[in-house]
């Protein structure tokens, strides 16, 4: 079973471009979360879908990050425009569906940087 | 407020000596803990998990953690450390209050282990 994959792993861009970030979840696992972990801090959520539905989206940092899920398989990631704070490794995690805090498979993140 | 305490940043010891990586929580409910480890270059990658059932937990590669609530800790230990243990290990935490959506995962800063030969 393939696990949880992200693209790119790495990302370099320009301060104001865009960057998008995919997460591709556990087949048949209906929630999807996105992580940051900035350099030096802890790892935090930025929001949790289930199915195509954001669950919650309280740890998103500001309105220049848009998450999608379209039809409730891969997760997109849009940083629009990127920021130098926005540098740092973004995690995916899916795990299976129904209430509980089931185990979360984490991907191997995206590392951003921005210049 | 929630938080999720790792008391080092950086731990060594030598292979085959005891491995013990520290974790308090504070938290208003019964929460979830788990121990996650995360390998250069890998994703991360689950210890091993506390949902509220025996206080010590049995995780993979001869790790276990004990849940102890009168003193909001869940250590984690090993009783002979291998270089392959090397690794950033995280103290996560679930169901920290009221608002916390269940799923949502609070983490520590993290634990360097080096295993020195």
């Amino acid at each position: 079973e393939a696990g949880v994959t992200q693209f790119p792993s790495h990302s370099v861009i320009e301060k104001g471009q865009t960057v998008t970030l995919r997460c591709d979840p556990i087949s048949g696992h209906d929630n999807l979360y996105w992580y940051r972990r900035v350099m030096g801090k802890e790892i935090k959520f930025l929001l949790h879908f289930v199915k195509e539905s954001k669950q919650d989206e309280s740890g998103m940092p500001n309105n220049r990050f848009l998450a999608e899920r379209t039809g409730g398989t891969y997760s997109t990631l849009k940083v629009q425009p990127a920021e130098l704070e926005d540098s740092g490794v973004y995690f995916c995690a899916s795990s299976q569906p129904g209430q509980g805090p089931h185990e979360q498979y984490f991907g191997p993140g995206t590392r951003l940087t921005v210049t | 407020a929630q938080s999720v305490t790792q008391l080092d940043s950086h731990v060594s010891v030598s292979e085959g000596t005891p491995v013990l990586l520290r974790c308090n929580y504070s938290s208003s409910y019964s929460p979830s803990l788990f121990w996650y480890v995360q390998h250069p270059n890998k994703g991360l990658q689950l210890l091993l998990k506390y949902t509220s059932a025996a206080t010590l937990v049995k995780g993979i590669n001869g790790f276990e953690a004990e849940f102890k609530k009168s003193e909001t800790s869940f250590h984690l230990t090993k009783p002979s450390a291998h270089m392959s243990d090397a690794a950033e290990y995280f103290c996560v935490v679930s169901r920290l209050d009221r608002g916390s959506t269940l799923g949502r995962l609070y983490f520590g800063r993290g634990t360097q282990l080096t295993v020195w030969p």
